[in-house]
């Protein structure tokens, strides 16, 4: 069955230096996501991602982060100069769209840990 | 916007006791969909269950089953004859229909289910 994957599973970084948080989405899917869960919190939506630009973006989404699909099938986030308050889980997810609403995979996540 | 309201944050049950888990939501639009999603403490989300706000019966998948109640806004997870494994984080969601905003999910806080053998 095919699934969405992210790696690294687990990053530790200093405050102040650049993270890309990498996944790979479902293959025929067209609509990507990233959301973040700080520990012990609820899942929280940053950024959605539709035909090579961004679609929506919270808040949280600032200046400081960007996403990429650099080709057919990595999903990039970007955080340029991470804070402690980044320290996080991001999880990847996407979806098709064959109907009015499709299921939403997501990635295994990766485990952001800022110093 | 979306809301997804969760108000039990810890529920514990025997195992192979059947447990409910609360629910309930507010949306404009017309149309939409209710996700349940498993976080074991591994951190992994797992997709366990959707309904369909047009569907005419509560969907079941195994031993997840909803009880969907549309004129209350409700959409409550059941889980029949408990297991251990049962013990995680599930979250409630609901995605947006349309739009530029079209899949992004609202989730409520979370329950966390233990189960006790």
């Amino acid at each position: 069955e095919p699934e969405v994957t992210q790696t690294p599973s687990h990053q530790v970084t200093q405050m102040g230096q650049e993270v890309i948080l990498r996944c790979v989405p479902i293959s025929n899917h067209l609509y990507f996501y990233w959301y973040r869960q700080i520990l012990g919190q609820k899942v929280e939506f940053l950024v959605s991602f539709y035909n090579n630009e961004i679609s929506e973006k919270s808040e949280i989404f600032d200046d400081q982060f960007s996403v990429e699909r650099p080709d057919g099938s990595n999903f990039t986030l970007k955080i340029r100069s991470t804070k402690l308050e980044d320290s996080a889980m991001y999880f990847c997810a996407s979806i098709r769209r064959e109907g009015l609403i499709d299921t939403q995979y997501f990635g295994p996540g990766t485990r952001l840990t800022v110093l | 916007a979306q809301k997804i309201t969760q108000t039990q944050p810890g529920m514990f049950v025997q195992e192979k006791e059947a447990v409910t888990l609360d629910c309930t939501y507010d949306t404009s639009d017309p149309s939409y969909g209710l996700f349940w999603y498993k976080q074991p403490s591994s951190g992994e989300m797992i997709f366990l269950i959707y309904q369909g706000s047009y569907d005419q019966q509560n969907a079941t998948e195994g031993r997840y089953s909803l009880n969907f109640q549309k004129a209350r806004k409700s959409a409550n997870l059941v889980i029949s004859a408990s297991q251990l494994g049962d013990s995680a984080m599930y979250f409630c969601a609901i995605p947006n229909a349309g739009g530029t905003s079209y899949g992004k999910l609202t989730f409520g806080q979370g329950t966390i289910l233990t189960v006790h053998p």
